[in-house]
């Protein structure tokens, strides 16, 4: 199975910051895919296949990534963006595997 | 629209059995792979099974192997979640999922596992 671990686990920026959340697989996936949960509500699809922002997403908005390494980039914070961000890998599945979240506070 | 709604949730006794429905709409149901996934209070998400198009296939982690049994009835575009032997951890939030180049999720229902 593999694990996927986030960092940092927890955030806080002031809008207009950057902020970049890594996903780190511990062996090599072939995409990855990251959701977003505002508190009380359903994980919603945010970003497929490594690289692609689902309907309705701000291109502020960004995914990058290969191999063992992924990343989710935020070029400029505004404060609706406060949630917690999960990755999930494509590669096995099932079994499908999460990370363990990053929550994304704003100043 | 792409909808999915969850119910059956609810407090169930331990070692009770309880299951969960969905009804998908907006979208050709028998041609995707469906799961559940499950999130503990304030905790990450779970993934609890999966079922292939024409139901043939599932798959389980071994948290719930042997206790939790999904299936599907693609005439009515249901989902469903069969729950037996319930344990107080399995107490969270159950979300329907779509499976196609990530999950599209339902809103959710809760189970609490408790005497």
């Amino acid at each position: 199975e593999t694990v996927l671990t986030q960092s940092p686990t927890t955030t806080a920026a002031s809008p207009g910051e950057k902020v970049t959340i890594t996903c780190r697989a511990s062996s090599s996936v072939s995409y990855m895919h990251w959701y977003q949960q505002k508190s009380g509500a359903s994980p919603k699809l945010w970003i497929y296949d490594t690289s692609k922002l689902a309907s309705g997403v701000p291109n502020r908005f960004s995914g990058s990534g290969s191999g063992t390494s992924y990343s989710l980039i935020i070029s400029s914070i505004e404060s609706e963006d406060a949630a917690t961000y999960y990755c999930q890998q494509k590669s096995s599945d099932p079994p499908l595997t999460f990370g363990s979240g990053t929550k994304l506070e704003i100043k | 629209e792409v909808q999915l709604v969850e119910s059956g949730g609810g407090l169930v006794q331990p070692g009770r059995s309880l299951k969960l429905s969905c009804a998908a709409s907006g979208f050709t149901f028998s041609n995707y792979y469906m799961a559940w996934v499950r999130q503990a209070p304030k905790k990450g998400l779970e993934w609890v099974a999966t079922i292939s198009t024409s139901g043939s296939r599932t798959y389980y982690p071994d948290s719930v192997k042997g206790r939790f049994t999904i299936s599907r009835d693609n005439a009515k575009s249901s989902l469903y979640l069969q729950m037996n032997s319930l344990k107080s951890e399995d107490t969270a939030t159950y979300y329907c999922a779509r499976r196609a180049g990530g999950l599209y999720w339902g809103q959710g229902v809760m189970v609490t596992v408790s005497s």
